[in-house]
């Protein structure tokens, strides 16, 4: 039982470059989460999805797309990076829909850095 | 803006207790959490408390919430080596699924 899976851990980008972040949790939970974490910010959530085939935004979620591929597997996108997006990235995943009443956990995170 | 604040830094010797701080802005706030990272690691979920509790205790944790001052506190009682970590805050406001996090407190243990 792993929990809650982010790949890469690390990644270095370019400006106007993309990729992909990559969660995928084992624990059948139906809510998953993406949050930015930035120095003395705390966590801010981008985007979640309460179930498979939804998503709904969250606090900031300009310049991110993302996908709910199924119930294991949420995927986080940048279009095209920009350097304010330098963060780390937690996905994190609850067994019910809702945040109020759910446990969430998290993954460890991916370190990206846009140049 | 913040909506969940906390200091920064926290250094205390072993053995001793440690508190930290949290303050918050939502009077509507349901459940609010405490959760430790540990370097190149996750978040871990330490505690949570119902907002209409006073007081959670876990061991050696005890949370104590002040609604009508919206302060929410960690205390670790002996605290160890092993505690060392950013503590971080959160609440959930009512009918929402968006957690706001606090931008954390580095507890450091000194020996």
């Amino acid at each position: 039982n792993a929990g809650v899976t982010q790949t890469p851990k690390f990644q270095v980008l370019k400006t106007g470059q993309s990729m992909t972040l990559q969660c995928a949790q084992d624990m059948n939970h139906n809510s998953m989460y993406w949050y930015r974490q930035d120095p003395g910010m705390g966590l801010r959530l981008i985007y979640y999805s309460a179930s498979e085939g939804t998503t709904d935004k969250g606090e900031v979620p300009n310049g991110y797309n993302v996908s709910r591929l199924n119930k294991r597997e949420f995927s986080l996108r940048l279009e095209s990076a920009a350097p304010s997006q330098t963060s780390v990235y937690f996905c994190a995943s609850s067994a019910g829909t809702s945040a109020i009443t759910d446990t969430q956990y998290f993954g460890p995170g991916t370190r990206l850095t846009v140049l | 803006g913040e909506d969940v604040e906390q200091s920064l830094f926290l250094s205390v010797r072993e053995g001793d207790s440690s508190v930290i701080n949290c303050t918050y802005t939502d009077s509507s706030s349901t459940y609010l959490y405490w959760y430790k990272q540990e370097p190149g690691a996750g978040l871990q979920l330490l505690t949570y408390i119902f907002s209409n509790m006073d007081m959670k205790q876990d061991q050696r944790l005890t949370v104590l919430l002040n609604k009508k001052d919206k302060h929410l506190s960690l205390r670790i009682a002996d605290t160890q080596t092993g505690d060392s970590a950013i503590y971080f805050c959160a609440e959930t406001p009512l009918n929402n699924n968006d957690m706001r996090f606090g931008a954390g407190t580095r507890l450091t243990v000194k020996p």
